[in-house]
């Protein structure tokens, strides 16, 4: 167990809907990053939060956006569902700095 | 532009032997390097790192060899076990640009022979 705790761990949604996935950090750690891994993609980088503000975004679309709470945990929201958004998206956290950062098990969109 | 890169999408070792991943990156401003094991249907584990400043780094079984100059690096893992069987990611962060969102290839997927 990473420490990292995503929900939902499956969802399946039709194509234009919104979705939430939603993600706590290991306990202490300030960075929150959003992950994708798609069959031909690998993992990409999507977006890192580091204490509740954006420090870094990756290839992520502009239907995408995300936000890190007081709380420390992070929602990642993706609207205008398309068929290929079917992905895993993987959350992982960190004490900042470049250390490894430790993943959460995912969320599996599957758009219909 | 991939610029972490494993050619290699699986490699199968038998078990107690050496099992060599490799991995090259483009991007100069990288400075930080990490391998990450996945087992199906589980988020990467965390393996071992290396700064740019190391050429080498040792963790129990695994060790982390980076070639600066050839913009290469590898993971050795030592003897191999069956439980070793899983995907293995190269990744890269340029810490020193502030952000450390990571940069993974696409993986190696590493099958242990009994």
């Amino acid at each position: 167990d990473s420490g990292v705790t995503q929900t939902p761990k499956h969802l399946i949604t039709a194509t234009g809907q919104r979705v939430t996935l939603r993600c706590s950090p290991r306990s202490g750690d300030l960075s929150v990053y959003w992950y994708q891994q798609s069959l031909d993609q690998g993992l990409q980088f999507l977006i890192q939060y580091y204490n509740g503000e954006e420090r870094a975004k990756g290839n992520i679309l502009e239907r995408f956006s995300a936000q890190q709470f007081p709380d420390l945990h992070s929602e990642l929201n993706l609207s205008s569902l398309e068929l290929g958004d079917s992905a895993l998206y993987f959350c992982a956290s960190s004490v900042g700095g470049g250390t490894g950062a430790f993943f959460g098990q995912g969320t599996r969109l599957t758009v219909v | 532009d991939q610029q972490v890169k494993q050619n290699s999408p699986s490699l199968s070792v038998q078990e107690g032997r050496i099992s060599i991943l490799n991995c090259d990156y483009t991007n100069s401003m990288f400075d930080y390097f990490l391998w990450y094991k996945k087992y199906p249907a589980e988020g990467p584990t965390f393996l071992i790192s290396i700064s740019s400043i190391k050429d080498k780094n040792e963790d129990g079984r695994f060790t982390v060899f980076l070639n600066k100059s050839a913009k290469h690096l590898s993971l050795h893992i030592v003897p191999s076990q069956p439980g070793d069987s899983a995907v293995y990611f190269c990744a890269a962060s340029a810490r020193g640009g502030g952000a450390d969102g990571l940069t993974f290839g696409k993986g190696t997927h590493l099958i242990i022979q009994p």
